[in-house]
């Protein structure tokens, strides 16, 4: 039982690059979600998803954009990266009610040089 | 809009003192739920415990213990007997109702040494 898995787990970037951040769950949830961890901040809501083919912004949405094609797969993607998107990202599932934890990926180390 | 506070940002204690981390919350929603996830230094995020707002009781997992008091919005959680394995950065978090955004703490820094 894999949970939700994160790839990759480390990326480094040159500003401009594009890149795609991929995430999966086997769990059969609805709801996915990234967040992104910067220091002195906690966890800040990126994008999410209630379901395949909707997906709604979250905190911090902008150089981001997100597409869910299956229940599975939620991948984040950085059209062109900046310094200041330099974070460790989670990506996150659960069932849509609120009253159900989520379950976090190990996270992506991403820097922009 | 929701908040959470986690006004300490880093706590040293030596192993076997008992530790609370305080954690105070903002939200209109009368159905709430509140989170407390650890992050290892190996950095992923470990589930400790959830409260429903309609459920003030206080609970007790072996040397962890939480305190919900929706009078004063806060959710503390204490650790009985620190030990070195405790050492982490922990989260308070918020999430409504309707949905999964969870609205997370700065997070607190626990260092417990030997």
């Amino acid at each position: 039982n894999a949970g939700v898995t994160q790839t990759p787990k480390f990326q480094v970037l040159k500003t401009g690059q594009s890149m795609t951040l991929q995430c999966a769950q086997d769990m059969n949830h609805e709801y996915m979600s990234w967040y992104r961890q910067d220091p002195g901040m906690g966890l800040r809501l990126i994008h999410y998803s209630v379901g395949a083919g909707i997906t709604d912004q979250g905190e911090v949405p902008n150089g981001y954009n997100v597409s869910r094609s299956t229940t599975e797969d939620f991948p984040l993607r950085l059209l062109s990266a900046a310094p200041s998107q330099t974070s460790v990202y989670f990506c996150a599932s659960s069932y849509v009610t609120g009253r159900q934890p989520q379950h976090f990926g190990d996270g992506t180390r991403l820097s922009i040089l | 809009a929701q908040k959470v506070t986690q006004a300490q940002t880093e706590i040293s204690v030596v192993e076997k003192e008992d530790v609370t981390l305080d954690c105070v919350y903002e939200t209109r929603d009368t159905t709430y739920y509140l989170f407390w996830y650890k992050q290892p230094p190996s950095g992923e995020l470990v589930f400790l415990i959830r409260r429903n707002s309609f459920d003030e009781q206080n609970e007790i997992s072996g040397r962890y213990s939480w305190n919900f008091q929706k009078s004063t919005s806060s959710f503390n959680f204490t650790i009985t007997a620190s030990q070195v394995v405790d050492s982490a950065v922990y989260f308070c978090a918020l999430s409504g109702e309707y949905g999964n955004k969870l609205v997370f703490g700065a997070g607190t820094i626990l260092r417990v040494k030997s």
